[in-house]
């Protein structure tokens, strides 16, 4: 199946600063990337839909403004958390899928502990 | 809105028994449902997929079945095995754009020897 890559696996940082995640597609061009958060034993919550060379959109909720996305090739978006508090510690998680294909490939994950 | 339940947090069984769980929808008439397993601290791993016209689907020791008047998906492990234990999603397309997918609360499902 397609691989997709998700940079780092966990990072800490302090309150106040900003953090950014990669996820890349290894093995297919994606014009559309998903990025979910997950709180401990909750299911996946679909924050954004990141689209290539266009702004994402936002699920009703997200802070666009807080949760930055950036999709300026066809294998690579990143999630950048602005102004980081401690409630912005989470698990975040990105797909993508190949063109015309349903079946979703994940990233490994970003721990995110913000103290 | 478009709702996903599993109906079980949880799910217990013996080692070799089969495990069933339980996939309900409302207000959404999906192309087709997933499968995925999620292991603790990684991404999901795609299982299935179940067309709304496929009654049944069978991968291995794996079996997934859609019931769309009901709007029920079952989804069932025979012969199952510790290493079967993991967090079961189910997921459909979104409902205002199919190119989303929407994950139910999910089942964790633990096989004991």
């Amino acid at each position: 199946g397609a691989v997709v890559s998700q940079h780092p696996s966990w990072v800490i940082c302090k309150s106040g600063t900003s953090v950014k995640i990669e996820c890349r597609s290894l093995d297919f061009q994606a014009t559309t990337m998903f990025w979910y958060r997950q709180f401990p034993k909750q299911s996946l919550m679909l924050m954004a839909t990141s689209n290539e060379g266009s702004k994402a959109t936002y699920e009703q909720g997200v802070e666009k403004d807080k949760f930055l996305i950036n999709h300026a090739s066809l294998t690579l978006s990143t999630l950048t958390v602005t102004s980081a508090h401690p409630e912005d510690s989470s698990f975040y998680i990105c797909s993508a899928r190949v063109a015309g294909g349903a079946e979703a490939f994940f990233g490994q994950g970003t721990r995110l502990t913000v103290v | 809105s478009q709702k996903i339940e599993q109906n079980s947090e949880a799910l217990n069984i013996q080692e070799g028994k089969t495990a069933t769980l339980t996939c309900n929808y409302t207000n959404y008439s999906p192309a087709y449902l997933q499968w995925y397993r999620q292991d603790p601290g990684r991404g999901p791993v795609f299982l299935l997929l179940i067309r709304e016209n496929e009654k049944e689907k069978r991968k291995e020791r794996l079996k997934v079945t859609f019931d769309t008047t009901l709007k029920q998906s079952l989804f069932h492990i025979t012969a199952s095995q510790p290493a079967d234990s993991a967090t079961y999603l189910c997921a459909l397309p979104g409902y205002s754009s199919a190119s989303k997918i929407i994950f139910g609360s999910g089942t964790r499902l633990s096989i004991r020897p």
